[in-house]
C-alpha cells in the first residue's frame, strides 16, 4: 500500500535554530515528490517538486532534498514567520494525478 | 498571479440539505480537483477533472458528486449533507504530474464547511 509519513508530527524552535522535516514514502514507482506551507485556515501553498534521488531544491532558508525512500526539508536559521505546517505529498506510478499526502509537520519557531 | 477562487470561506448548513461549492480559476488550466482536509487524516482526494465534461472518482468520492461545464468553473456537490461531511474542503490546480513538470501547483483559500 503506498504511503507516506512524515515526522515529527510537531517541532518547537528557536529562532536561528536549524533543523529538518523527514517525510517518508512507500510507494510503487515514485513519480514526483512535492512539499507544501500551510498556514493556519488558508489553503497549501506550494514549495518544491523532487523527481529522482540525488535532486535538491532550495528557496530561501529552505532546502528540500531527496532520496531513494525519503525526503528531507531543512530549515536554516529560521525565522517565526517560517511557522506553519509543512506537507509532503507523492505521486505513485500509475497515478492519474492522485496525490497520496502525510499528516504534515506543525513547525513553531519562537523568537 | 493565478487566482484560484472559492465561493464561500465558511458554510453553514443543515443535514439533509444539498450543497453547492465552487471553484473558479482565473487560468486556462485543464486540471482541476478537490480535497477534504481533516484533522488525523490529512488531504484526500474526493473527484477531480482534467477538462470540460469529464470526470474521475478520487479515493472518497461518495456522498458527492461533481460539475465541470466551463473549463474555469468546477463545482462539487452534496447531495444529501451529513454531519461527516463537515470538513476543510480545498479546490486545487495541478499540472500534469505524470510527467515532469516546472508548474506551479495552486490551492484554493478553502471552505469551513459545517453540517448540523
Amino acid at each position: 500500500e503506498d504511503q507516506v509519513t512524515q515526522s515529527p508530527e510537531a517541532l518547537r524552535l528557536q529562532e536561528g535554530e536549524s533543523s529538518s522535516l523527514n517525510c517518508s514514502y512507500t510507494v510503487s514507482g515514485l513519480r514526483g515528490l512535492f512539499w507544501y506551507r500551510q498556514d493556519p485556515g488558508k489553503g497549501p501553498e506550494f514549495l518544491f517538486t523532487l523527481y529522482s534521488a540525488g535532486e535538491e531544491k532550495e528557496k530561501e532558508r529552505l532546502k528540500a532534498t531527496l532520496t531513494k525512500k525519503e525526503s528531507f526539508l531543512h530549515i536554516t536559521a529560521p525565522k517565526p514567520e517560517d511557522s506553519a505546517t509543512y506537507l509532503c505529498a507523492v505521486l505513485p506510478g500509475g497515478s492519474q494525478g492522485n496525490l497520496i499526502f502525510g499528516k504534515g509537520t506543525k513547525l513553531s519557531v519562537k523568537p | 498571479d493565478v487566482k484560484v477562487t472559492q465561493s464561500s470561506r465558511y458554510l453553514v448548513k443543515r443535514t439533509g440539505e444539498k450543497v453547492f461549492l465552487e471553484c473558479v480559476q482565473d487560468m486556462d488550466h485543464e486540471n482541476m480537483f478537490w480535497y477534504r482536509q481533516d484533522p488525523g487524516l490529512g488531504l484526500r482526494l474526493i473527484y477531480f477533472s482534467y477538462d470540460v465534461k469529464m470526470k474521475e472518482k478520487g479515493d472518497i468520492p461518495e456522498g458527492y458528486s461533481v460539475s465541470r461545464e466551463k473549463k474555469e468553473r468546477f463545482s462539487l456537490i452534496l447531495e444529501s449533507a451529513s454531519t461527516n461531511q463537515t470538513s476543510m474542503y480545498l479546490c486545487a490546480l495541478l499540472p500534469y504530474l505524470y510527467r515532469p513538470s516546472t508548474d506551479t501547483q495552486y490551492f484554493g483559500p478553502g471552505t469551513r464547511l459545517t453540517v448540523l
